[in-house]
């Protein structure tokens, strides 16, 4: 089975600061998709940022950012120039590929406090 | 317009109580999902449907059923509500295809007492 691992429960950066969000995974898949999920306090789940395991480019959306080293299956995300409004608990997510009905496997979630 | 939306947002109930939430898409999708959030915020898959036939029926006890009338809708119906079943329940939903990402809905929150 397929797990996810985020490592850190809880991270804090100064505004306008980077900040890098662990998450390692463990598959015997050679194909696969791994996604970053934002839940505000509104409780809303958002999808930051999708990477296919087939690309060796890393995915990029503004000011967020993935580095995704497949051998070490490791998938962090990275947030540049964090905003008040980043503040939120992050999930990383896995879904095996192959297309169907999979659902997604989360990790435990970090919460992110973004300090003025 | 509000891609997935769940209704109700909020869910207080008795111990021993049936409810159902409901879920509808907008957004054609041929997928649908439910998910828990538990009080640590871990959340896990239940459910998921593809064109109105169960897929997945993870380990879930069976007060739980879920409904799907047609592909835009999937209900969940919960008998016998025990304290346990508190949490906060997510529908998604997604185009069937390689890797396309899911969209939820803005969780039921679940409290029994």
């Amino acid at each position: 089975a397929q797990t996810v691992t985020q490592s850190q429960p809880e991270m804090s950066v100064q505004e306008a600061e980077t900040v890098t969000l662990s998450c390692t995974y463990d598959t015997s898949e050679s194909d696969y998709y791994l996604f970053w999920y934002k839940q505000p306090p509104s409780r809303q789940m958002i999808l930051v940022i999708r990477q296919e395991a087939y690309k060796q480019q890393n995915a990029t959306e503004n000011r967020f950012s993935v580095n995704f080293q497949k051998a070490a299956k490791s998938f962090s995300l990275k947030i540049s120039d964090s905003q008040l409004g980043d503040a939120a608990m992050y999930f990383c997510a896995y879904r095996r590929g192959g297309g169907g009905a999979d659902g997604l496997t989360f990790g435990k979630g970090t919460h992110l406090i973004i300090q003025p | 317009d509000t891609a997935v939306s769940q209704t109700p947002k909020y869910l207080v109930t008795q111990m021993g109580n049936d409810k159902s939430i409901k879920c509808e898409q907008n957004l054609g999708h041929d997928t649908m999902y439910w998910y828990k959030q538990d009080s640590k915020k871990f959340l896990k898959i239940m459910f998921s449907y593809n064109n109105k036939e169960l897929i997945i029926n993870e380990t879930v006890p069976n007060r739980f059923s879920p409904k799907s009338p047609d592909k835009a809708h999937l209900n969940l119906h919960i008998n016998s509500l025990e304290l346990g079943d508190s949490a906060v329940y997510f529908c998604a939903s997604s185009q069937e295809g390689i890797g396309q990402p899911q969209h939820f809905g803005d969780g039921t929150r679940l409290s029994i007492l």
